[in-house]
């Protein structure tokens, strides 16, 4: 079974750019999540999707955000970059839900706004 | 809002080595989880721990989930050089009322070789 795959891996984007980021998760997964990972915060939750819905949000600005696609397939998009938002970002998959279920991580794509 | 205390933040290990790290919160979780990531990866998870003092195996991997559900351990036996890398403690609240039982990360224990 093929793992959660992310695309790009690697960005560079300028200050009050914006960039989309792209989730696959495993097949049969239909829960994805999204976690941003900085050396100074660690990993936290942005938010989860299942069904084309956002289930589940972290405490980040509204400038983050997200959907979901039928097929599981989730993208996040951030507007206005800020130098602050310079980090990896990780999707991780799970069958049915965050809550309950074991999260499978992608590698990430490494975003560097200048 | 919830935080996990993972400690030590960084040690340096010899080949061989046991190894000990943990992760402390002040609230309660139901689940506790043991992840690894290696540089320029996603965490792999190791372990998942879903009950009040079960003990779970991995090959040389040991993890338990406190009595109190307020904390957790990881152990290694026997370590070698590929074990070096950042291991995470995540732990999941219940999920009750409005809480949707949010995993919360420890900020990670950096294991090295020692020079």
């Amino acid at each position: 079974k093929a793992g959660v795959t992310q695309t790009p891996r690697y960005l560079i984007k300028t200050r009050g750019q914006q960039v989309t980021l792209s989730c696959s998760p495993i097949s049969g997964h239909r829960s994805v999540s999204w976690y941003q990972q900085t050396p100074g915060q660690g990993l936290q939750f942005l938010f989860e999707y299942f069904s084309e819905t956002q289930r589940n949000k972290g405490n980040f600005p509204g400038r983050f955000s997200g959907r979901q696609f039928s097929n599981s397939r989730s993208e996040m998009n951030v507007s206005t970059l800020e130098l602050g938002d310079s980090a990896l970002y990780l999707c991780a998959s799970s069958l049915l839900s965050v809550s309950t279920d074991t999260q499978y991580f992608g590698p990430g794509t490494r975003l560097t706004v200048l | 809002g919830q935080q996990l205390n993972q400690s030590p933040q960084s040690m340096f290990i010899q080949e061989g080595e046991d190894v000990s790290m943990n992760c402390t919160s002040s609230s309660i979780f139901n689940t506790w989880l043991w992840y690894k990531q290696d540089p320029g990866e996603g965490p792999v998870l190791l372990i998942a721990l879903y009950k009040a003092g079960e003990l779970t195996s991995n090959g040389r991997l040991t993890a338990q989930f406190g009595i109190t559900r307020k904390d957790s351990f990881l152990n290694i036996s026997a370590s070698i050089p590929s074990d070096v890398g950042i291991y995470f403690c995540a732990g999941r609240s219940p999920a009750y009322g409005g809480s949707q039982g949010n995993l919360i990360f420890g900020k990670g224990t950096k294991l090295s070789v020692k020079p």
